[in-house]
């Protein structure tokens, strides 16, 4: 089935470890997302690639990065993680520049910083 | 500052009654609005869409109401089952230029047996 699959699913790390979270698609989307989610909170828009085009919000903090390798591949890489960052991490996808689309999202990565 | 309001406290039911949760927004004019649902632990699972001119949407035992002049949206979940349990999401696109979407924090729905 087409999907959106994150990995992995539950992610302990240290204070200052970096650490990355994957996504992959098969639903050939050309946008995807990456939002975080912390316990009883709202998603948060981290940043998108439109196709190729990365889109930082303002107030994502210098220590995320991502990359998009291909269509189907995005990673989330937090470089050194602080204990405010334990969050669920989703990533989403959708097909779409005409502002109607619904997102797809994976499963989510959990992660926890000690 | 763009403002998405959505009741903090869980909205419990009994099973078969009419589960309406609200979704009130400021500083604001969406083109559209969208409601998902999102079980613990799991990534948020797209339900429906509404455009700005459209006063209501309907699906299957599902209906969301979108008002601009009060700038709220209704979601009502009729003949309401356990398994309806889980917390709804309201999303409105975020006139940034690009199609992305600005969360509310939800409503935990329990509708008990």
């Amino acid at each position: 089935d087409a999907m959106v699959i994150q990995n992995p699913r539950y992610q302990v790390t240290q204070f200052g470890k970096p650490v990355t979270l994957s996504c992959s698609q098969t639903l050939n989307h050309n946008v995807m997302y990456w939002y975080q989610q912390k316990s009883s909170q709202a998603p948060k828009l981290l940043f998108h690639y439109y196709d190729k085009d990365f889109n930082n919000e303002a107030d994502t903090p210098d220590n995320f990065q991502s990359r998009r390798p291909n269509t189907s591949f995005c990673f989330l890489d937090i470089r050194s993680p602080g204990l405010g960052d334990t969050a669920m991490y989703l990533c989403a996808t959708d097909f779409s520049s005409a502002r109607t689309g619904e997102l797809f999202f994976g499963e989510g990565s959990r992660l926890t910083v000690l | 500052s763009q403002k998405i309001e959505q009741n903090s406290e869980a909205l419990n039911i009994q099973e078969g009654k009419t589960a309406t949760l609200t979704c009130n927004y400021t500083n604001y004019s969406p083109a559209y609005l969208q409601w998902y649902r999102q079980d613990p632990g799991r990534g948020p699972v797209f339900l429906l869409l509404i455009r700005e001119n459209e006063k209501e949407k309907r699906k299957e035992r599902l209906k969301v109401t979108f008002d601009t002049t009060l700038k709220q949206s209704l979601f009502h979940i009729t003949a309401s089952q356990p398994a309806d349990s889980a917390t709804y999401l309201c999303a409105l696109d975020s006139n940034s230029g690009y199609s992305t979407l600005t969360f509310g924090k939800g409503t935990m729905l329990l509708v008990s047996p």
